[in-house]
């Protein structure tokens, strides 16, 4: 079955640096991604999404890059904060109708 | 906020119980999921629906069921409840397929 996971479950970085967040999955006809963010005792909330006929995309400090030919997605967060601390989730629109979530990626922003 | 409003946020009960979430999505959504998330885990998909029909099942325990309403809100059961049910529940709501998702705060369900 399809699947979404995370290469690293925890990551740490120095406040200001840049970080990047890494996501693989395995249904190639996935077209829709979504990276969530989620604080403690929170539901997840909204960062940045990518459809699959594009590369990258960019945000507000926050870039998602696409590589369909390895099936692998990233997200960067620039000059990251302390509020950036958070678990980040990638999601796969599988084209079944439904999100399937990876297992997360803890960031601690170390100040 | 988000706009999508689960009760009761906090609720605990016996092993053997059964209880309902409620999940009521952003006005105009019309898609509904389920999640799980036990302690430090990621997200579990349990079911979705839309507008009214289920649409697609993930992890879902034969135990656990949910339904859409007419006016959209969702309701998770869950029954015969045993100690390792104990997690978040989180709803999402989205506009239609392939439209970012939304999600509650969540219902924490302790199983003593």
């Amino acid at each position: 079955g399809e699947s979404v996971g995370l290469h690293l479950p925890t990551l740490s970085v120095q406040e200001g640096d840049n970080s990047i967040i890494n996501c693989a999955y395995s249904n190639s006809a996935s077209d829709y991604f979504i990276w969530y963010k989620q604080e403690s005792g929170k539901g997840p909330q909204f960062i940045i999404d990518i459809r699959s006929n594009m590369d990258k995309r960019q945000g507000q400090r926050v870039t998602v890059l696409l590589n369909k030919t390895v099936k692998h997605l990233s997200l960067q967060i620039a000059a990251t904060q302390p509020g950036d601390s958070a678990v980040y989730f990638c999601a796969d629109e599988t084209g079944a109708n439904n999100l399937f979530f990876g297992t997360g990626t803890r960031l601690t922003v170390i100040p | 906020d988000s706009g999508v409003t689960q009760t009761p946020k906090h609720l605990i009960t016996a092993t053997g119980q059964r209880v309902t979430l409620r999940c009521s999505p952003r006005s105009g959504d019309l898609s509904v999921y389920w999640y799980q998330q036990s302690l430090d885990q990621g997200l579990q998909f349990l079911i979705q629906y839309y507008n009214g029909e289920e649409r697609a099942k993930g992890n879902i325990l034969e135990r656990f069921s949910a339904q859409q309403f007419p006016d959209l809100h969702s309701e998770l059961n869950l029954s015969s409840l045993e100690l390792g049910d104990s997690a978040l529940y989180f709803c999402a709501s989205s506009v239609a397929v392939g439209t970012e998702a939304f999600f509650g705060q969540g219902t924490r369900l302790t199983v003593v």
